[in-house]
């Protein structure tokens, strides 16, 4: 257990609808990063937060996928009108600063039929 | 852009070494190199700074040459639990700004 935790850790939806993952991060740490992964590819980057500002957001990400921290703590990763190329197992992390170690939370599975 | 890593698999038996690469056609400021296991998710291994590092811990080391903007994972004497995928993770700077990219990941099975 890293200390970061993610819910739901699954997920099943109907194409079309709109899920919400949360992330909450090791609590001192200002960096949070979204990641995207599929069977036998790497992590993804989606996007990352320093504290409560989101800093850069993968110019492959689709506009339906929206992201927040609001507080600088805890993030939310919001797919709106799922498809099924969205099925993919999505990683949360988090880091004290730019060039720390990044832990990984257990990640949520997304399956959209 | 992301990172290309060789060789996309490898086999050994217990106690043989491999070296994994990684390669970035872009100014680096660090590597990360992580291990995945099978439904698990990725654990941290070594960051590399720039400035020409090398870091070791146990029988697993890493080298990071910034001006060929590359980067090797050591393993020696590899042991059982070694199996699993490992990735580059590269912090660099392209037309677009600063980003953080996995490399495609090198599946190393060991075996007994």
């Amino acid at each position: 257990d890293t200390g970061v935790s993610q819910n739901p850790r699954h997920k099943i939806t109907k194409r079309g609808q709109n899920v919400t993952f949360r992330c909450d991060p090791i609590s001192e740490h200002n960096r949070l990063y979204w990641y995207r992964q599929t069977l036998g590819q790497g992590p993804e980057f989606l996007t990352y937060f320093q504290n409560e500002a989101q800093l850069e957001k993968s110019r492959l990400l689709s506009d339906r996928f929206s992201a927040e921290r609001p507080k600088g703590s805890f993030s939310t990763l919001e797919i709106q009108r799922t498809e099924q190329g969205d099925s993919a197992m999505y990683l949360c992390a988090s880091s004290l600063a730019a060039t720390d170690t990044q832990y990984f939370g257990p990640g949520t599975r997304l399956t959209v039929l | 852009q992301q990172p290309v890593q060789s060789p996309q698999a490898v086999i050994l038996r217990e106690g043989e070494d491999a070296v994994i690469n990684c390669s970035s056609s872009k100014a680096l400021y660090s590597v990360h190199w992580y291990r995945q296991k099978h439904g698990e998710a990725p654990v941290f291994l070594m960051i590399l700074l720039k400035g020409g590092e090398q870091k070791g811990h146990d029988k697993i080391s890493a080298s990071f040459n910034e001006k060929k903007q590359q980067s090797s994972l050591y393993l020696t004497a590899s042991q059982l639990s070694y199996s699993g995928t490992y990735f580059c993770g590269t912090e660099g700077r392209d037309n677009y700004g600063q980003n953080f990219v996995f490399g495609p990941g090198t599946r190393l099975s060991v075996l007994p």
